[in-house]
């Protein structure tokens, strides 16, 4: 079945420090493929999409590469701060019903 | 812009009693998605609705029952509760676009304790 399959973490860094989440799937079809946040106590938020192979979705310094040949979908920013600590999670979505099939998740603490 | 509304927003229940959750949709939304998480742990989809009739349905124990209504709210029915039923419960929504990607917006989530 589809899965997701994201790094583990947590991943701790400094401020400015540069970011990469990895993340790899399996999936039928052609899947849209989303990264979701979740900041501590809150609920999950959209962070960026892509809908088709090489699309990028990028958002608030956020950037993934959509890349069918190596199915993954790595979440990557320059610079991180203090405010970008949270619970990044993978995820896809494919046929009529689209429900998100879930990575379980990468926990990001940023150090000042 | 409005957005998905869940309430309550946090609901302490005993073992054995029941609960309710409720799920109001962003207006012309069609489908509803419910989705449990645990402590730690990523959202594991329980069940999904379109257009007032299940659309597929994923680990939601026999004690839990949903339905979708005639507005397009959904209502989460939890029995005989279980400890481990003590979860973020989200309720997400989206409007179909057959074959496309419509986004799924999120609500806030309910927060069950079971004591």
């Amino acid at each position: 079945g589809d899965s997701v399959t994201q790094m583990e973490g947590p991943v701790t860094l400094s401020e400015e420090a540069f970011l990469t989440i990895n993340c790899t799937y399996t999936a039928t079809g052609y899947p849209s493929l989303f990264w979701y946040v979740q900041y501590p106590g809150e609920g999950l938020q959209l962070l960026l999409k892509a809908t088709k192979a090489d699309d990028k979705g990028s958002n608030k310094g956020f950037e993934a590469t959509y890349r069918k040949e190596t199915t993954s979908f790595h979440l990557e920013k320059g610079s991180v701060q203090v405010s970008d600590s949270a619970v990044y999670f993978c995820a896809l979505s494919t046929g009529n019903n689209r429900k998100l099939i879930w990575g379980l998740g990468t926990s990001l603490a940023v150090n000042p | 812009a409005a957005g998905v509304i869940q309430s309550p927003r946090h609901l302490i229940k005993e073992k054995r009693e029941t609960a309710t959750l409720k799920c109001y949709p962003i207006p012309r939304h069609d489908t509803v998605y419910w989705y449990q998480q645990g402590p730690g742990q990523d959202p594991q989809f329980l069940i999904s609705f379109y257009e007032k009739m299940q659309s597929d349905k994923g680990s939601i124990p026999d004690r839990f029952s949903a339905q979708q209504f005639s507005d397009y709210h959904s209502e989460l029915n939890m029995s005989s509760l279980e400890l481990g039923d003590s979860a973020l419960y989200f309720c997400a929504s989206r409007r179909f676009l057959g074959h496309g990607a419509g986004e799924l917006f999120f609500g806030e989530g309910s927060r069950l304790t079971v004591l």
